[in-house]
């Protein structure tokens, strides 16, 4: 399997414009998540969705921020408009839970690293 | 208090050292617990998890559990330089599919 695929890599944009930020799950799971990493605040959850289904979404910052997962193998997260305290790491991770097993393992993506000027 | 606590750091070992991380955490209704480890610029990677009291040995790597003293820790046998990274504690409800991170140690093990 190709694991989690995030794009853009690297995103350099300026202040105002639209982000938007890509991830491919892992085909077969069914629990996607989005994470933003700065050395201030460390790992935080901003979302997730269950079968394509947003679950949880108190982590959103702001109204900028924004999700989507119109199918199983592709999720959207767009912040508009973007401001230089977006600057971060964006993860995007995904996980089942196969059968009785009492845990299930997120597996992480590479990340994209903003960058608001 | 923070949910998930971990020291910062840095802490630097000599090769060969076992190298002890430790994570409290302040919510009782916590049921699984795992330990990421991020090298720089990389993504998370699961190298632990737990959810009963006690050890759970894997390899080099022991995580502890002790759910009344709200606290999990790993040690690291036999560092090594490769172990050099941020290592994470995470926590997940047993109702709660999201995980909560700490802020991570990093750990330097020196050759």
């Amino acid at each position: 399997d190709a694991g989690v695929i995030q794009s853009p890599r690297h995103e350099v944009t300026e202040m105002g414009q639209e982000v938007t930020l890509r991830c491919k799950p892992i085909s077969g799971h069914d629990y996607l998540f989005w994470y933003r990493q700065t050395m201030m605040r460390g790992l935080e959850l901003l979302i997730y969705f269950n079968n394509n289904v947003p679950i949880d979404d108190s982590g959103m910052p702001e109204d900028r921020f924004s999700a989507k997962m119109p199918n199983a193998s592709f999720s959207t997260l767009k912040i508009q408009p973007s401001e230089p305290r977006d600057s971060a790491v964006y993860f995007c991770a995904s996980s089942t839970r196969p059968g009785r097993q009492v845990w299930e393992t997120q597996y992480f993506g590479p990340g994209t690293r903003l960058l608001v000027l | 208090q923070k949910e998930v606590e971990q020291n910062s750091g840095p802490l630097s070992v000599p090769e060969g050292a076992i190298a002890s991380l430790n994570c409290t955490y302040s919510d009782r209704g916590s049921q699984s617990f795992f330990w990421y480890r991020q090298y720089s610029g990389k993504s998370p990677e699961l190298i632990m998890s737990i959810y009963s009291n006690g050890d759970k040995e894997d390899g080099r790597f022991t995580a502890q559990l002790n759910k009344a003293s709200q606290y999990v820790s790993l040690l690291i046998r036999d560092s090594q330089p490769s172990d050099s990274a941020t290592y994470l504690c995470a926590v997940k409800r047993s109702s709660a599919r999201q995980l909560t991170f700490g802020s991570g140690t990093q750990l330097t093990v020196l050759p």
